[in-house]
């Protein structure tokens, strides 16, 4: 159980466009999503949290007009590059809990390579 | 959430265990130490965590001191897929509104 499932895996866009990741929980419901950034030989970085019905709260540095997260269900988050530049080619992740209140653990998605040329 | 203290890197053989160390001093009465790791170019994978008894699942074991100032990760058999980074995490029980905040973590090789 507890799968996060992250779409697409890998993706290659030109500088300028946007991309949107999707991240779902498939056998349950999280209220609360997690994106994170992981640049080469680094750990991951927080980016933002993804509240169900209500809109991200985004972790320090971090531009929310340019990484736009949508928090539609209870199974599904999407995060949104836009405009993207080389310098946001990174991997991109997400993660979801089952519970707020327990001890329960976060779940991953397997990431989103971007290569932004 | 506290800080957490691992070394940067180890090796352990094939078939051996492997003991991975995390130092977590400044740990609170109510905070569970987490352990995920991350396979290269994987997200996290979520292996075990418990708050002060010993913990055992099909992955690994969790070994915590008495007095909760450290822990030590237990992969009893060791194979080459467990390589990868491994992360000890400490937070507070209910913190379901806030993500994990990942150190540096152990680079766990383990050499056929």
């Amino acid at each position: 159980g507890a799968v996060v499932s992250q779409h697409p895996s890998r993706v290659i866009c030109k500088s300028g466009t946007s991309v949107k990741i999707e991240c779902r929980s498939l056998d349950f419901q999280a209220t609360t999503m997690f994106w994170y950034r992981q640049f080469p030989k680094k750990s991951l970085m927080l980016m933002a949290t993804s509240n169900e019905g209500s809109k991200a709260t985004y972790e320090q540095g971090v531009e929310k007009d340019k990484f736009l997260i949508n928090h539609a269900s209870l199974t599904l988050s999407t995060l949104t590059v836009t405009s993207a530049h080389p310098e946001d080619s990174s991997f991109y992740i997400c993660s979801a809990r089952a519970d707020r209140v327990g001890n329960s653990p976060l779940h991953f998605g397997n990431g989103t390579r971007l290569t932004v040329t | 959430d506290a800080k957490t203290t691992q070394p940067p890197s180890m090796d352990c053989a094939e078939g051996r265990a492997a003991n991975l160390p995390c130092n977590h001093s400044t740990i609170s009465g109510n905070e569970y130490v987490y352990w995920y790791r991350q396979i290269h170019s994987q997200g996290p994978q979520y292996i075990i965590h418990g708050l002060k008894n010993n913990e055992t699942n099909e992955m690994a074991s969790l070994i915590i001191t008495e007095d909760r100032k450290s822990s030590t990760l237990i992969l009893p058999h060791a194979t080459l897929r467990d390589t990868a980074v491994y992360y000890c995490i400490v937070r507070v029980a209910g913190g379901g509104a806030d993500g994990l905040t990942f150190g540096k973590g152990t680079h766990l090789i383990i050499q056929p």
